[in-house]
């Protein structure tokens, strides 16, 4: 059950585009289509923005979107805006019924 | 509207127990899988377990495997964490959210867990 690696930070301004790696093995990313991306802004709860690899709850802005190759899956933001500056976190099904957290990515907007 | 509020949360010396618990509304509880996610201070999510919707199937992160207890009561919209010979490392906020894993779209606030002599 190791934690998913995504770097620990990521910047862009304004109106650019980023983009958040995650990687993982067979076992988990690379193997199943149960990719999940969670946005958290300073003493809030997580939010969900992006579940089943590349799927968009109700509510979460067309800007979000994510993709995966292998055992690697990737959330971008277009369009950055000053309110998407948060620390993001992926998530995947692993093999055994487990769920494994990436260790998060400071986004920082310029 | 949906709504998750956890309660039981707060200082516990190592060795010590704590039961968690979560209470539901604003959707029909029975019909969904619940999931205990917990962060430590200044650290990143850590999925710690989850259960079926009729209580029949639970999973943990090993670390907490054989001291956590994870169950429901559907009659009461509950959701509860029993937590057992807590460790230092234990210490965290711990959330419920709705969903198993694939797509948990409704999270409460958090119950701060500090586990220290």
């Amino acid at each position: 059950q190791s934690a998913l690696t995504q770097p620990p930070s990521a910047s862009g301004s304004p109106g650019q585009s980023v983009t958040i790696s995650c990687t993982g093995t067979s076992s988990d990313v690379g193997g199943y289509n149960y990719v999940s991306w969670y946005q958290q802004h300073p003493g809030k709860a997580p939010k969900l923005m992006i579940y089943e690899v590349s799927r968009r709850p109700s509510g979460v802005p067309d800007r979000f979107s994510g993709s995966k190759s292998g055992n690697t899956a990737s959330l971008t933001v277009s369009g950055l805006q000053a309110e998407d500056e948060a620390d993001y976190y992926c998530n995947s099904y692993a093999d055994n019924n487990v769920w494994v957290f990436g260790g998060g990515t400071k986004l920082t907007v310029l | 509207e949906v709504q998750l509020v956890e309660s039981g949360g707060g200082l516990v010396q190592p060795g010590g127990s704590l039961r968690l618990s979560c209470a539901a509304s604003g959707f029909t509880f029975s019909d969904h899988w619940m999931t205990w996610v917990r962060q430590a201070p200044g650290k990143g999510l850590e999925w710690v377990a989850n259960i079926k919707q009729d209580g029949g199937q639970k999973y943990y992160v090993d670390s907490v495997k054989g001291r956590f207890t994870i169950s429901r009561d559907n009659a009461k919209n509950s959701l509860y964490l029993q937590m057992n010979s807590l460790r230092a490392e234990d210490t965290a906020v711990y959330y419920c959210t709705r969903g198993g894993g694939r797509c948990n779209s409704y999270w409460g606030q958090g119950t701060l867990v500090t586990v220290s002599s």
